[in-house]
């Protein structure tokens, strides 16, 4: 099982330039995450998806849009970036155990830079 | 919301001297508690989590965790420090109702271990 996997690793855009994240995970969760971390910030959600076809805001949505089309996928898109946008973004996804999400699987992450 | 509080961003111990990482959380119903750990330019990887069975809670790489009610905390601890365990460090707590599929995750803790 490769895990959680994101795409690209790397990427650096202007400002105003729209770009898409792409996490594709194998394990057949239901829940998936979008996470940005910053130093001293921790780690904000973004937007989640509690199954294929839902997405829900999380901490800091603004400026971001997210669509889960089939399980194993979720995307991120910025659609007009920003230099507050530079960051580190993590998607992670997580099971069901006994009917409860539980704990988080994480992907190595996609650093982003807007200038 | 659920919330979590890690004391000190920064701790640094000597190889060999015990690791202290503090961890309190703010639930009114015992939660979910997870300690996860991340390498430099990595992703999040489990260290241990609590899901309200035993309140002593050992994971991974030698560390333990122990869930006290009565003083809302879950402070991570390995007996003999190693250079290999420099890293930053995330308590999290989970979420409840409205907000369960949800980790909310403190600031982090980064470790250094001098030789």
């Amino acid at each position: 099982n490769a895990g959680v996997t994101q795409t690209p690793k790397f990427r650096v855009l202007k400002t105003g330039q729209s770009m898409t994240l792409l996490c594709a995970q194998d394990m057949n969760h239901e829940y998936m995450y979008w996470y940005r971390q910053d130093p001293g910030m921790g780690l904000r959600l973004i937007h989640y998806s509690v199954g294929e076809g839902t997405t829900a805001k999380g901490e800091v949505p603004d400026g971001y849009n997210v669509s889960r089309l089939k399980k194993q996928n979720f995307l991120l898109g910025l659609e007009s970036a920003a230099p507050s946008q530079t960051s580190v973004y993590f998607c992670a996804s997580s099971p069901l155990a006994g009917g409860l999400p539980y704990e988080q699987y994480f992907g190595p992450g996609t650093r982003l830079t807007v200038t | 919301a659920q919330s979590v509080t890690q004391l000190g961003s920064h701790v640094s111990v000597s190889e060999g001297a015990l690791v202290l990482l503090r961890c309190n959380y703010s639930s009114s119903v015992p939660p979910y508690l997870f300690w996860y750990v991340q390498y430099p330019n990595q992703g999040l990887q489990l260290l241990l989590k609590y899901t309200s069975a035993a309140t002593l809670v050992k994971g991974i790489n030698g560390f333990e965790a122990e869930f006290k009610k009565s003083e809302t905390s879950f402070h991570l601890t390995k007996p003999s420090a190693h250079m290999s365990d420099a890293a930053e460090y995330f308590c999290a707590v989970s979420g409840r109702g409205s907000t369960l599929g949800r980790l909310y995750f403190g600031r982090g803790t980064q470790l250094t271990v001098w030789p």
